[in-house]
């Protein structure tokens, strides 16, 4: 199946600075990434929908200024905590949708753990 | 807009038992609807996913779920469970026009005891 790598799987900041995290569909063209974020012991939350070369739609709620999300390339989406909190400390997954039509399906990368101290 | 409610946040089984993860949506559109699974610390796999046509979907690791239309549900069954099926299970929906982008339930637990 097709492969989303996310990077890094960890990533412990400081209050206050900004963090990137790399969402790459290894092989396949990924014209449409999502970002969701899993706080512990709940449920998947969609943060954003990002499409390529155009700019990403935010859910309700969500600070687009906070969280700046690119989609560069068709296999490429980053996803940066701007003036990282201890209260955004979180499990951020992507996923990558693959081509079109009723059989499309979304693949997962592994999730960034993001722990702000 | 969609919806979905797992309705048990825990379930407890021993090995070798069946099991059933239930999962309810509402929705108002056509919907197609997923499982995941969840293993500590790790993205998401798919189990399976319903599109269209027969209601019984079978997926990878012996689950199968069954979609109901008139009960809005598709819950996840396994005959017989395993130590290693430990994990959190996640019920997804999606529309039908907007694949990829989805809605997840609030997850199960499933603890498997030896």
């Amino acid at each position: 199946g097709a492969v989303v790598s996310q990077h890094p799987s960890r990533v412990i900041c400081k209050s206050g600075t900004s963090v990137k995290i790399e969402c790459r569909s290894l092989d396949f063209q990924a014209t449409t990434m999502f970002w969701y974020r899993q706080f512990p012991k709940q449920s998947l939350m969609l943060m954003a929908t990002s499409n390529e070369g155009s700019k990403a739609t935010y859910e309700q709620g969500v600070e687009k200024d906070k969280f700046l999300i690119n989609h560069a390339s068709l296999t490429l989406s980053t996803l940066t905590v701007t003036s990282a909190h201890p209260e955004d400390s979180s499990f951020y997954i992507c996923s990558a949708r693959t081509g079109g039509g009723r059989n499309t399906e979304a693949f997962f990368g592994q999730g960034t753990r993001l722990t702000v101290v | 807009a969609q919806s979905v409610t797992q309705l048990d946040s825990q379930v407890p089984v021993f090995e070798e038992a069946p099991v059933e993860l239930r999962c309810n949506y509402s929705s108002s559109v056509s919907v197609y609807l997923f499982w995941y699974v969840q293993y500590p610390n790790q993205g998401l796999q798919l189990l399976l996913k319903y599109l269209s046509g027969s209601t019984l979907v079978k997926g990878i690791n012996g689950f199968e779920a069954e979609f109901n239309k008139s009960q809005t549900s598709f819950h996840l069954r396994k005959p017989s469970v395993h130590i290693s099926d430990t994990a959190e299970y996640f019920c997804a929906v999606s529309r039908a026009s907007n694949t990829g982008k989805l809605i997840f339930g609030q997850g199960t637990t499933l603890q498997v005891k030896p």
